[in-house]
Parts: structure tokens; C-alpha cells; sequence
């Protein structure tokens, strides 16, 4: 079955304490990106990759690291995580290099930060 | 970016109406999708649409590119269909979303 995972769904967490969120789609696409959602923000992109070791920034990338050394697989890290990063992450992939076509979303990551 | 706005913002409806929701956009574009987004909190893909009409089931979805705006219609509506829909062009610019709301 076509789809993009993510792990944790669910992770409650301390400030600073480092954590990733792991993301991976087997539909072999090129493009891969994070977002998050909050309450009266809608969705914004955090981070996208158009192919292996190619990332970039999106709309809201303070706090947050990614990396493309796999094709199927794009973490989401957090350094040194903040209460104003408890938001609800989805990554997302796309065919296409550069996200155009239709995108795939995963089941999404609850992150709470105390 | 391009704005993209969706109305209305709240509709809820008796099990077995129908509905129409309307996503506008500032731009022509080439690439809309629509979303359910369950109580979940789940993101799942009903339309990809740049143009023309698609159906699924109960669900269809028109875009007319040229006058930038695409319409989800929902027929015999379930109370499953609740969750908010959101209509997105290029999965980077989201509307506000239109949350449904089906009774028994």
C-alpha cells in the first residue's frame, strides 16, 4: 500500500530536550516536506527536499533541522525543542521534483513541549 | 503567495443532505487539491484537480482554472463526512478551511 509514515504519532517532551520525528514513504518520490499545524495558522511548511542530500527552507524553519540521505526517508529534528513548537507535524511527498503534483500526507505527530 | 479562500467557514447538515464548498484562489494555477481533515486530526486526500470534475463515490470536485475557483460537492451526506475540508494549490497555500458538521 502506497503511503507515508510517520513516528511518533503521539510524543509529549521536555524543553531542550532533543527528539526526532521520523517520516518515510515508499512511492519512491522525489519530493518530501514537513508541516505543522496550528490553531488559527492553517498549515505552513517548515522544511522540503526535492531529492537526496537537497533541502531547503520553508515558511517557518527557526528550531527545526531535517536531512535527505534516502530517498524514502526525511526526519524532522529538534535541537533543543521550545513550548511554541507543540503543534500537530505532518510530512508530506510528491512525485514530482518540485512538490507540483499531488501531495501524499502522513497520519501527522502530535508534539507537546512542557 | 497566492490567497485562497474558502467558504463558507462552518456548515453543519442532516445526515442525508447535500452540500456545495467553494475554494477561490488569487492565481491561476496549475495544481489544487482537496483534503478532508478527520476529528483524527488526519489529512486525506480526496482530489488531486487542477481542472475539470472528478467524482468518488458520493464526493465530486470541479475546478474552473480560467475563473480561479474549484467547488467540492458532498452528496448524501454521512456523519462520517464530518471534519474540516481544506482546499490547497501547490500543498503550500492552504485555505482556512470549511468545518462540517453531519447530525443523525
Amino acid at each position: 500500500e502506497a503511503q507515508v509514515t510517520q513516528n511518533p504519532r503521539y510524543l509529549i517532551t521536555v524543553t531542550g530536550k532533543k527528539l526526532t520525528v521520523t517520516c518515510s514513504q515508499n512511492m519512491n518520490h522525489e519530493y518530501m516536506s514537513w508541516y505543522r499545524q496550528d490553531p488559527g495558522l492553517g498549515l505552513r511548511q517548515i522544511y522540503y527536499s526535492m531529492n537526496v542530500e537537497v533541502t531547503d527552507k520553508g515558511d517557518v524553519p527557526e528550531g527545526y533541522k531535517v536531512s535527505r540521505k534516502e530517498k524514502r526517508n526525511f526526519p524532522l529534528i529538534l535541537e533543543s525543542p521550545s513550548p511554541n513548537q507543540t503543534s500537530l507535524y505532518f510530512c508530506a511527498s510528491s512525485g514530482g521534483p518540485t512538490g507540483e503534483d499531488e501531495q501524499y500526507f502522513g497520519p501527522g505527530t502530535r508534539l507537546t513541549v512542557t | 503567495g497566492i490567497q485562497v479562500e474558502q467558504s463558507p467557514p462552518d456548515l453543519i447538515l442532516q445526515e442525508g443532505a447535500n452540500s456545495t464548498l467553494r475554494c477561490n484562489f488569487s492565481d491561476s494555477v496549475n495544481n489544487l487539491q482537496w483534503f478532508h481533515q478527520n476529528p483524527w486530526g488526519q489529512l486525506i486526500n480526496l482530489f488531486y484537480i487542477p481542472s475539470g470534475t472528478k467524482q468518488n463515490g458520493r464526493l465530486s470536485a470541479t475546478t474552473v482554472a480560467t475563473e480561479r475557483y474549484s467547488l467540492l460537492y458532498i452528496s448524501s451526506s454521512q456523519t462520517t463526512d464530518s471534519g474540516v475540508y481544506f482546499c490547497a494549490v501547490y500543498a503550500l497555500n492552504f485555505g482556512k478551511g470549511t468545518s462540517l458538521l453531519v447530525t443523525p
